[in-house]
């Protein structure tokens, strides 16, 4: 399958906390992006990475991609409450088409 | 980024009736694209939408369930047809292009619910 992995699964967190979600994918890409979703709602984009980047930050997200060992990370920062969500990686190998992971579920506790 | 929008944001339909899905957005783009996500699931890709010819559907997606309309640069229409249990999904589009370069933007989602 071309889907991405992601790991964890879930994570579940205190608030203050730092949030590590990983992502592997097997083929070439153009680049990646990550998306949150709330409660099955829609997507809201948070962050691409181009294949020639190696790291970007915005706000309290750092997103690091590693193409030799084909992965992906993003680490969301000093985390809140309202930081619980779905959280996807998405690569695009070409044709515009994104492949996307199966998805780390995150819970943040007050 | 866009606004996209998206109707209707859910529905409970019977089995063998079919839903039409509208996406709108608020400016022109080259690419439009539907998503299933099915309950607990990833997105998968249904199909690009292409304006002014067929869509280009992925592997397990057929036209003739899932027919898709893009009239103009800016709006498309997905179709379930001949609903069944199994369709019970998130549906969303998707766009890029234009002044979007590269970055995917989603709709808000269709929850259908099929009894």
């Amino acid at each position: 399958s071309q889907q991405g992995e992601e790991d964890p699964q879930a994570l579940s967190i205190q608030e203050g906390e730092n949030a590590t979600m990983n992502c592997s994918y097997k083929t070439s890409i153009n680049n990646l992006q990550w998306y949150r979703q709330n409660s099955g709602r829609g997507l809201v984009h948070l962050i691409l990475i181009r294949s020639n980047e190696r790291e970007k930050h915005s706000g309290r997200l750092r997103v690091t991609l590693d193409t030799s060992k084909k992965s992906s990370s993003l680490l969301i920062t000093a985390s809140r409450a309202a930081d619980t969500a779905s959280y996807f990686c998405a690569f695009s190998g070409g044709y515009n088409k994104l492949i996307f992971g199966a998805g780390t579920r995150l819970a943040v506790h007050p | 980024s866009a606004v996209i929008s998206q109707k209707p944001s859910r529905d409970i339909c019977q089995r063998g009736t079919s839903l039409t899905i509208q996406c709108q957005v608020d400016s022109q783009v080259t690419m439009m694209f539907w998503y299933r996500q099915q309950p607990g699931q990833s997105l998968t890709l249904i199909a690009t939408a292409n304006q002014g010819s067929e869509a280009t559907y992925e592997s397990g997606f057929v036209i003739d369930k899932f027919p898709i309309s893009r009239p103009n640069l800016t709006f498309s229409t997905l179709t379930v047809s001949n609903m069944s249990p199994e369709d019970s999904s998130i549906y969303l589009c998707s766009v890029e292009g234009g002044r979007l370069t590269d970055t995917q933007y989603f709709g808000p989602g269709t929850r259908l619910t099929v009894l």
